[in-house]
């Protein structure tokens, strides 16, 4: 079965710095992979979605890519600030349970000031 | 305002109980999922709802059960013969599209406690 692994449990960052969140899936590769924000006791929130056949996908200071050779997508949050501090979340379809996604463990980003 | 709405937000309930929680959306969304989150672990997946009047079993269904008799309703009752049931609990909606082309919205989770 497909699996979506988020090898970082944890990443600090000394704010100003760029973060980068790594997310491998095994098997074939997804036709898009998407990326969410979770605050702590709070529901994950979408931020980003990327194609297969897209090498990039940026939005303000989130940068995201997609190596379908390497099985990975690169999440980048640049000129960090403490207010990123959250778990990042990665999700890929599930395949075999329609429309539903399958998610990673997530990486808790921390930035410190 | 749009949005997926998932009531209460902490729940205690007693062993050998079943308990319901509640998710109600306004997105008018086809697709409506139940997952789980466990500390250190990710979101497993409990059931799932494509349509009006039908679910799906997830990968991690047993001990629990749902209805969608509505399409703006997916509630999920916990029931005694879930054997760890102490979770936060996520409820989230989609539009139907293809291929993982569809980002989810989430409620903002319930908490369940068993004492």
């Amino acid at each position: 079965s497909q699996k979506i692994e988020q090898n970082s449990e944890a990443l600090n960052i000394q704010e100003g710095k760029t973060a980068t969140l790594t997310c491998n899936y095994t098997n074939y590769s997804p036709a898009y992979l998407q990326w969410y924000r979770q605050d702590p006791g709070r529901g994950p929130v979408f931020l980003l979605l990327i194609r297969e056949n897209e090498k990039e996908k940026r939005k303000e200071r989130l940068k995201v890519t997609f190596d379908t050779t390497l099985k990975q997508s690169l999440f980048h949050i640049t000129a960090s600030q403490p207010a990123d501090s959250a778990t990042y979340l990665c999700a890929r379809l599930h395949n075999q349970a329609g429309t539903a996604l399958i998610f990673g463990k997530g990486t808790t980003l921390s930035v410190s000031s | 305002d749009g949005g997926i709405t998932q009531s209460p937000k902490y729940l205690f309930r007693k062993e050998g109980q079943n308990v319901t929680l509640s998710c109600e959306q306004n997105l008018n969304h086809d697709a409506m999922y139940w997952y789980r989150q466990d500390p250190g672990q990710g979101l497993r997946l409990i059931y799932y709802s494509q349509i009006v009047n039908d679910f799906q079993k997830g990968d991690i269904a047993e001990g629990y059960s749902v209805s969608r008799e509505k399409k703006e309703s997916f509630p999920l009752t916990v029931t005694s013969a879930q054997k760890n049931p102490t979770a936060f609990y996520l409820c989230a909606s989609s539009i139907w599209r293809d291929r993982g082309n569809t980002e989810a919205f989430f409620g903002q989770g319930t908490r369940l406690t068993v004492v």
